[in-house]
């Protein structure tokens, strides 16, 4: 199956530290788009990224980064963490052109203590 | 900006049924998209119909149908013969028509129980 992969699928940070998660997209999109989903609410749009730069944020502080690489794949990373960043995240991925349909990966469950 | 709003936290349906799960938004766009995605216990959100402002008709696939009122901005998703499979959280959506503008609008959902 070439869908959206995403790493890990579960952790655990302490307040103050910093995570780094992972998605690979499915095989022949382009673009990816990070969201956060909190506990009983709704997916929110973090950023997304195409041609290994963000196209377009949401509104979430500079502490959440990302980076995308040459092969698609995507990073998202978060300093300072604190204990309203436990969420899951999502990633999205994409074509850039024509009708943007989203695959979404089954996201990693962040729990800050 | 625009906003998603489902009304209902929680719905329960008999096997077999038909259940309708309500969605309204705010928006000041004449183009955009809507869509309904399931997130079963998997976490992966996966899209269940998908419609386009500028279509009158309503959209349909297989057992999901959805009444899409315009004027009213009022997306509401059908679910007929329901499944004990369909059982999930279910998310209306909105997304802008402008191309550079990629941020998709998520209700909080609501709660799909199917009862044999």
């Amino acid at each position: 199956d070439a869908g959206v992969t995403q790493s890990p699928t579960h952790l655990i940070k302490t307040r103050g530290q910093q995570v780094t998660l992972r998605c690979s997209p499915k095989s022949g999109h382009d673009t990816v788009s990070w969201y956060q989903q909190a506990l009983g609410q709704g997916p929110q749009f973090i950023f997304q990224y195409y041609e290994e730069e963000e196209r377009q944020r949401g509104n979430f502080p500079d502490r959440f980064s990302g980076h995308q690489f040459p092969n698609y794949s995507s990073e998202l990373n978060v300093n300072a963490l604190l204990l309203g960043d436990s969420a899951l995240y999502l990633c999205a991925s994409s074509l850039a052109r024509g009708f943007m349909r989203y695959t979404f990966g089954s996201g990693t469950r962040l729990t800050v203590v | 900006a625009q906003t998603v709003t489902q009304s209902q936290p929680e719905m329960s349906v008999q096997e077999a049924e038909t259940v309708t799960l309500s969605c309204t938004y705010d928006t000041s766009e004449s183009d955009y998209y809507l869509f309904w995605y399931k997130q079963p216990p998997s976490r992966q959100m996966i899209l269940v119909i998908r419609q386009e402002a500028y279509k009158q008709q309503n959209a349909t696939e297989n057992r999901f149908s959805v009444n899409f009122q315009k004027a009213a901005k009022s997306f509401s998703l059908k679910i007929s013969d329901s499944q004990l499979g369909d059982a999930a959280m279910y998310f209306c959506a909105y997304r802008s028509e402008t191309y550079n503008n990629n941020d998709m609008r998520f209700g909080a959902g609501t709660r799909l129980t199917v009862k044999p």
